[in-house]
């Protein structure tokens, strides 16, 4: 079971948007409305941001929004804050056990 | 409130056992699935395992199956995660989330446990 492929790295400046991409198989992120986003900072749990491709968690705001085309998932973050730099973690179900897998994780810079 | 709480860090030597625990409370626990993260220093985010609270179905990541055991007690709304014989390639941060049966994402996180294993 691979995990999910992410970017390494995006970075921005405060204000502007950026967009996280997640690339699955159709075993997972393409079969199945059901990707979830992740937020984690340093030293700190993942906290979840985005559930069932594009409902935001509690405490989330619009800034965050997400879509769905094929195989890859897509997060983006508008009017970027120095708050937003943080690690984010897309997950999906999948076929295989344990039904779910992680993507390799994003580190976002604010700079 | 909903929580989970998970038992404190952990410093074991290679070869010994160890049992890492996670306590539910202000939830219904038997409607839901406990789900183990590993996270490695410096590193991503990886599915363990799951275990249902009610009747302890247990789904093992490919890479983990045989590696760790993965059990709950829903008497005491604790669901645990065992070694019998710890590596050092074991030492990691450890995660346990909820997701409530017949949903597909983990809404509440436990703090992690830090385990370190060192001769």
């Amino acid at each position: 079971q691979s995990a999910l492929t992410q970017p390494a790295s995006v970075s921005g400046s405060p204000g502007q948007s950026i967009t996280i991409s997640c690339t699955g198989t159709s075993s997972d992120v393409g079969g199945y409305n059901y990707v979830s986003w992740f937020q984690q900072h340093p030293g700190k749990a993942p906290k979840l941001m985005i559930y069932d491709v594009s409902n935001r968690a509690s405490g989330f705001s619009n800034r965050f929004s997400v879509s769905k085309s094929g195989n890859t998932a897509s997060l983006t973050i508008s009017g970027l804050q120095a708050e937003d730099e943080a690690d984010y973690y897309c997950c999906s179900f999948t076929s295989s056990a344990p039904n779910y897998v992680f993507g390799t994780g994003t580190k976002v810079s604010v700079l | 409130e909903v929580q989970l709480v998970q038992s404190g860090a952990e410093m074991k030597k290679p070869g010994e056992s160890l049992k890492i625990s996670c306590k539910g409370s202000g939830y219904s626990f038997t409607t839901y699935w406990i789900g183990w993260v590993r996270q490695m220093p410096g590193k991503g985010l990886e599915w363990m395992g799951l275990i249902h609270a009610a009747n302890s179905d247990t789904r093992y990541g490919p890479s983990f199956q045989g590696q760790v055991t993965i059990s709950v007690d829903n008497s005491i709304n604790t669901a645990y995660l065992q070694w019998s014989s710890l590596r050092a390639s074991d030492t990691a941060i450890y995660y346990c989330a909820r997701n409530r049966n017949g949903d597909h994402y983990f809404d509440y996180w436990g703090q992690g446990t830090l385990v370190t294993v060192s001769s």
